[in-house]
């Protein structure tokens, strides 16, 4: 089945730093990945779409520039969130679709915690 | 009102309930729905996924979609404690298959 990583797992870091989440598939290529992110007992809040060797698509009231988006490879995007404040801890999961399956499910990474203080 | 309806739960059976987790929608373009389970603290994990209304059937799990009701349903047989997760439904229109619509995701107990 397709396997969706990221890393790290679990990261903390101080205030005004900023820190860089990594989400790979594994065993497909996937040329649109996504991030989203998920406060506890909520359900997941899609910030953006990621297509490979192009701009993110930010979701409304997105940041942008706070939340940084770069899709390299078809294998790999990442999440830069920049000058991180104690309100940008959250659950940072991102998913992949792998369209070569022809299907449009969405297979998600494990997710990273991020703890800003 | 949100775009997908889903009870939070908690909800609590012994272990071999059948249990039933459902969802409402009120947008008709939704045409692909899919069920997805997630452990604490980990990524969420596709279960099943349909396109049409009728039941689909995986080993202990059925899904099910009525479009005319704009209902989703999960059944899951012969429960077991490992099944203790939450449940997430989630769809997408055809005109944007990009576009997710999760539900808040039910907690489900499953009891020894």
């Amino acid at each position: 089945g397709a396997v969706v990583s990221q890393h790290p797992s679990r990261v903390i870091c101080k205030s005004g730093t900023s820190v860089k989440i990594e989400c790979r598939s594994l065993d497909f290529q996937a040329t649109t990945m996504f991030w989203y992110r998920q406060f506890p007992k909520q359900s997941l809040m899609l910030m953006a779409t990621s297509n490979e060797g192009s701009k993110a698509t930010y979701e409304q009231g997105v940041e942008k520039d706070k939340f940084l988006i770069n899709h390299a490879s078809l294998t790999l995007s990442t999440l830069t969130v920049t000058s991180a404040h104690p309100e940008d801890s959250s659950f940072y999961i991102c998913s992949a679709r792998d369209y070569e399956d022809g299907g449009n499910e969405q297979y998600f990474g494990p997710g990273t915690r991020l703890t800003v203080t | 009102q949100k775009e997908v309806e889903q009870d939070p739960g908690p909800l609590s059976v012994p272990e071999g309930a059948i249990v039933s987790l459902n969802c409402t929608y009120s947008n008709s373009a939704f045409q692909y729905f899919m069920w997805y389970r997630q452990y604490s603290r980990k990524g969420p994990e596709l279960l099943m996924y349909t396109y049409s209304s009728g039941n689909k059937e995986d080993g202990r799990f059925t899904a099910q979609v009525d479009k005319s009701s704009k209902y989703i349903s999960l059944f899951i047989r012969d429960s077991q404690p490992s099944d203790s997760a939450t449940y997430l439904c989630a769809m997408t229109p055809y005109e944007n298959f990009n576009k997710f619509y999760f539900g808040s995701g039910t907690k489900l107990n499953v009891k020894p």
